[in-house]
């Protein structure tokens, strides 16, 4: 009950396009959900964040969508572009507790 | 820059070896969380100080210890190393127990 299960794994995109990386949820406690971003050598840096009490967070070409009934949300890339080539983690936690994180979603925008 | 620092980089050792790997948090930061990160494994939480006490333990092997110094940084000692202690280790740090984690770059640990 206190995973969050993230998928793909991987996603290839074309520059342009829309990165869509989804993440599911058991713990109906959880509170928060921030997203994190990885770039290679470097440690997972907070993207954006919501609560469950807002159905979807816009933050420039970020944007995390959140289905509260059915326990999923989804981080939306618009206008990809290669330098948004990254591990991009999604993350869930109920009050004072630690972070759970799901696996990452290795992130490839093709030139 | 994240203001979190983590020393140092890069570690190479044999198995058996014992090594202790360190962590300043952000300037106002009494959080601090290690993490370990391994190829597919995604980030695995070990354990979590606040304030100089132990909050919250995760996947954290017997063989492995951290603490919380009186000036808020932290150490995570590893010992009889194995070949599978070889991993990316994060230190993150929050200014409240919970929260936003803002995280380091890390300390690369091979094991020979």
């Amino acid at each position: 009950q206190q995973q969050v299960k993230q998928s793909p794994q991987s996603l290839i995109v074309q520059k342009g396009g829309i990165s869509i990386i989804n993440c599911a949820y058991e713990n109906t406690a959880f509170d928060y959900f921030p997203w994190y971003q990885q770039f290679p050598g470097k440690g997972p840096a907070l993207l954006i964040a919501i609560r469950p009490d807002v159905s979807e967070k816009k933050e420039g070409r970020f944007t995390i969508s959140f289905n509260k009934s059915a326990k999923q949300f989804s981080l939306h890339i618009m206008d990809s572009q290669p330098g948004d080539s990254a591990t991009y983690f999604c993350a869930a936690s109920k009050g004072d507790d630690k972070i759970i994180f799901g696996k990452g979603t290795r992130l490839h925008i093709l030139p | 820059d994240s203001g979190v620092t983590q020393t140092p980089k890069h570690l190479i050792t044999a198995t058996g070896q014992r090594v202790t790997l360190r962590c300043s948090p952000r300037s106002g930061d009494l959080s601090v969380y290690w993490y370990q990160q391994s190829l597919d494994q995604g980030l695995q939480f070990l354990i979590q100080y606040y304030n100089g006490e132990e909050r919250a333990k995760g996947n954290i092997l017997e063989r492995f210890s951290a603490q919380q110094f009186p000036d808020l940084h932290s150490e995570l000692n590893l010992s009889s190393l194995e070949l599978g202690d070889s991993a990316l280790y994060f230190c993150a740090s929050s200014p409240y127990p919970s929260g936003p984690q803002h995280f380091g770059d890390g300390t690369r640990l091979s094991i020979l």
